[in-house]
C-alpha cells in the first residue's frame, strides 16, 4: 500500500510570511495527526482529526496555525505569519483503526526553515 | 500528566557490540509503550510496542524491549549492532483520548555506530 504522502519536502521562508503543508494519508485511514518536531526534540502533537472532525487541537498555536481536513481525506496545515521558532520538521501520520492498538504510519515530513 | 524521559542524548557503540537505550515513563495507569526509529530525512518507523502480557517484547530488526513496572522503564536492547542501525530512536507512551490515541514522545537518543 502507498504510504503517507507529504509535500513539499523542504520549505524556506522569511519570518512573517505564510506557508502551507499538505498531507495525504493512507487510503481509508480515518485518523490523521500533525506533529511538530523541533531539532533535538521528539515529535509533539499539534492536531488530531477523526475523519473531518478535530479530536484534539489543544497544543496548536491557534493565533498562527490552522489545519483542515475538509473531505476527511487529505489535510493542510498552515502557518500565518511564521516565526523563527516555527523552524521544524512537520510530520503527518495516519491510523486506520481505533485506538492505540492500530499502527501509526508516518510520512517523511516537511522540513521548514524560517529565516 | 504523561511524560517520557530518554536520559541519553547520544550513544556511540562499536559494530557488533550490544546496545541498550534507556526509557523512563510517567503514566497513571498501565501504559501503552512504543519504540520508534527515525533515519535522517525519514519519518518514524515502529520497532515494537507493549500493551500487556509478556514484559519482554520482540520487535523488528532484532530489537527487543523489556517493560519493568517497578522501575517505570521500557529499555530497548539489541545483542549485536549493525552499522545500518545508526539512527535516532524515540520512546513513546500512548495517551488515550476518548476512543482514540495519541503518542507522547521522548526527546530521542541518537545512535552512532563505529566500524
Amino acid at each position: 500500500e502507498a504510504g503517507v504522502a507529504q509535500s513539499p519536502r523542504y520549505k524556506i521562508i522569511e519570518k512573517r510570511q505564510s506557508v502551507a503543508f499538505w498531507c495525504n494519508p493512507i487510503s481509508g485511514h480515518a485518523t490523521l495527526y500533525w506533529y511538530q518536531q523541533i531539532l533535538g526534540q521528539g515529535p509533539k502533537l499539534l492536531i488530531q482529526f477523526q475523519n473531518n472532525g478535530v479530536v484534539d487541537d489543544s497544543q496548536l498555536p491557534k493565533d498562527r496555525f490552522s489545519a483542515e481536513r475538509l473531505k476527511g481525506v487529505d489535510s493542510t496545515l498552515k502557518i500565518q505569519p511564521a516565526k523563527l521558532e516555527d523552524s521544524a520538521v512537520y510530520l503527518c501520520a495516519s491510523r486506520g483503526g481505533v485506538g492505540l492498538n492500530s499502527p501509526l504510519h508516518f510520512g517523511n515530513g516537511t522540513r521548514l526553515t524560517v529565516t | 500528566a504523561q511524560s517520557v524521559t530518554q536520559p541519553d542524548i547520544h550513544i556511540t557503540v562499536s559494530e557488533g557490540a550490544s546496545l541498550e537505550l534507556r526509557c523512563n515513563y510517567s503514566y497513571g495507569a498501565t501504559p501503552y509503550l512504543f519504540w520508534y526509529v527515525q533515519s535522517p530525512g525519514q519519518g518514524l518507523q515502529l520497532l515494537l510496542k507493549y500493551f500487556s502480557g509478556d514484559t519482554l517484547v520482540q520487535g523488528i530488526k532484532g530489537f527487543e524491549a523489556e517493560f519493568k513496572r517497578s522501575q517505570s522503564s521500557f529499555n530497548l536492547r539489541k545483542p549485536s549492532v549493525h552499522w545500518s542501525d545508526a539512527a535516532e530512536y524515540f520512546c513513546a507512551v500512548g495517551a488515550l483520548l476518548g476512543s482514540q490515541g495519541n503518542l507522547i514522545f521522548g526527546k530521542g537518543t541518537k545512535l552512532s555506530v563505529k566500524p
